[in-house]
């Protein structure tokens, strides 16, 4: 069984366009969040959310808006999409931000190509 | 200012050959340290979690050390499926927060 699941797990579009990804966990933690890895693999938080509430939400483009439709699934929506958005897209889930132990565990990822 | 930073970025090993990966922060207030591994094409794979300076954790060939300042990844006697990006990441603070990694080093390792 995958603890954290995303698709798609490629996605090639044209500038411009708007799209979606999709995140689920079944590890029943609270907290699900959105990273962005970029060509020289550099890891970065987008977004955090902790049963269902926004609760980081780091200098992204307002094109970007996450929604959690309950605790276990976090997708993310992109509109117009543009060229600098190419890049693989990680979802990961913690127990609880309040908790001392806050191991994160990754997805396997969604590689985004804007053309 | 990084905050986290790993060094070397790369390290080519031969098949055996133990070294160390080294990741330096300058967080206040470190809540955990955390290192993963990445294969190509997949995601970050959760390693080690280390809260306190002195604390070793060990798992196969790899064990994690932290002091104040960094912390290091030493391999003993690698083997070529030990290849991989590692990457290291800081929790600071406490309440809302999440992880700022580094850049990861890359590491290839010679049958």
């Amino acid at each position: 069984d995958t603890a954290v699941s995303q698709t798609p797990k490629y996605l090639v579009t044209q500038m411009g366009n708007d799209k979606s990804i999709k995140c689920e966990q079944n590890l029943g933690h609270d907290t699900m969040y959105w990273y962005k890895q970029d060509s020289k693999k550099f890891l970065k938080i987008m977004f955090s959310y902790n049963n269902k509430e926004l609760i980081i939400n780091e200098t992204v483009p307002n094109r970007f808006s996450p929604k959690s439709p309950d605790k276990a699934h976090l997708n993310l929506h992109i509109n117009s999409l543009e060229l600098g958005d190419s890049a693989v897209y990680f979802c990961a889930s913690s127990q609880g931000v309040q908790r001392v132990q806050e191991t994160q565990y990754f997805g396997p990822g969604t590689r985004l190509l804007v053309l | 200012e990084d905050q986290v930073t790993q060094s070397p970025e790369a390290l080519r090993l031969q098949e055996g050959e133990s070294s160390s990966l080294n990741c330096s922060y300058t967080v206040s207030g470190l809540r955990g340290l955390f290192w993963y591994r990445q294969d190509p094409g997949k995601g970050p794979e959760f390693l080690f979690t280390l809260y306190s300076a002195g604390e070793e954790k060990e798992k196969e060939r790899l064990k994690a050390t932290l002091t104040k300042k960094e912390s290091f990844l030493h391999i003993t006697a690698p083997k070529p499926e030990d290849s991989a990006t590692y990457l290291c990441a800081v929790q600071e603070g406490s309440g809302y927060s999440t992880l700022t990694f580094g850049k990861g080093t890359m590491l290839l390792v010679s049958p």
